[in-house]
């Protein structure tokens, strides 16, 4: 079964269109922790985001927002104000603390098209 | 600013060639990730290092690859013999190893078996 799920396999927004990438998790363990990376053209994966179990609470950083529900085993992604530098794939990813120290679970990714 | 090198960022050969790829992890992490990336099958765990002991290689082919860490600042992924299904990009992250830590990712090197 698939630990990480992202339903939206490509996005296509003009710029400055807000948009939100969904994530969907599946885990036992009470300890876990998710990660959101980028992945632009240039092909190189760039951590954006690590966020615990136990830690509910929205982030925000700059024009990005991450809101993570334990009930609904989301943790979704906002980009406010897109613009067309946020062109990439991105990938939600899972860590569980007991079961597989440090490995990781990676969605399948969704690729955001920003036009200008 | 600290990160992740790979080389070489692109490798051409042809099947049966052999094939190395190097990671320098970042200094002070002591876990090291190989991962490989296609299309069809996106991001795949090959294998995983912790403190230089192989702690899980059970998503690698055993058949022609392998991975070593020699020493704390190198890592190397080797496919002999190489075949065209083996194109892919090939990443490696490294961590600081203490829990589920943040993974750090190369540039990785794209492989194109002919």
């Amino acid at each position: 079964a698939q630990k990480v799920t992202q339903a939206q396999t490509e996005i296509s927004v003009v710029e400055k269109e807000d948009v939100t990438l969904d994530c969907v998790y599946e885990t036992r363990d009470t300890t876990y922790y998710l990660f959101w990376y980028k992945q632009p053209p240039s092909g190189e994966l760039v951590f954006l985001i690590r966020r615990n179990s136990f830690d509910e609470q929205n982030e925000i950083s700059g024009r990005y927002s991450w809101n993570f529900q334990k009930s609904t085993s989301s943790f979704n992604f906002t980009i406010t104000a897109s613009q067309v530098v946020d062109s990439a794939v991105y990938f939600c990813a899972l860590s569980e603390a007991q079961y597989n120290f440090n490995k990781f679970y990676f969605g399948s990714g969704t690729k955001l098209n920003v036009k200008p | 600013d600290a990160r992740v090198t790979q080389t070489p960022r692109h490798k051409v050969t042809e099947m049966g060639q052999e094939v190395t790829m190097r990671c320098q992890p970042i200094l002070g992490h002591n876990t090291v990730f190989w991962y490989r990336q296609t299309m069809m099958q996106g991001l795949e765990l090959l294998a995983y290092f912790r403190n230089r002991a192989p702690l899980d290689d059970s998503g690698m082919p055993k058949d022609r690859f392998s991975a070593e860490m020699p020493d704390a600042t190198l890592a190397t992924l080797k496919i002999q013999p190489s075949e065209p299904r083996d194109s892919a990009v090939y990443f490696c992250a490294s961590g600081p190893g203490t829990g589920t830590d943040t993974q750090y990712f190369g540039p990785g090197t794209r492989l194109t078996v002919l």
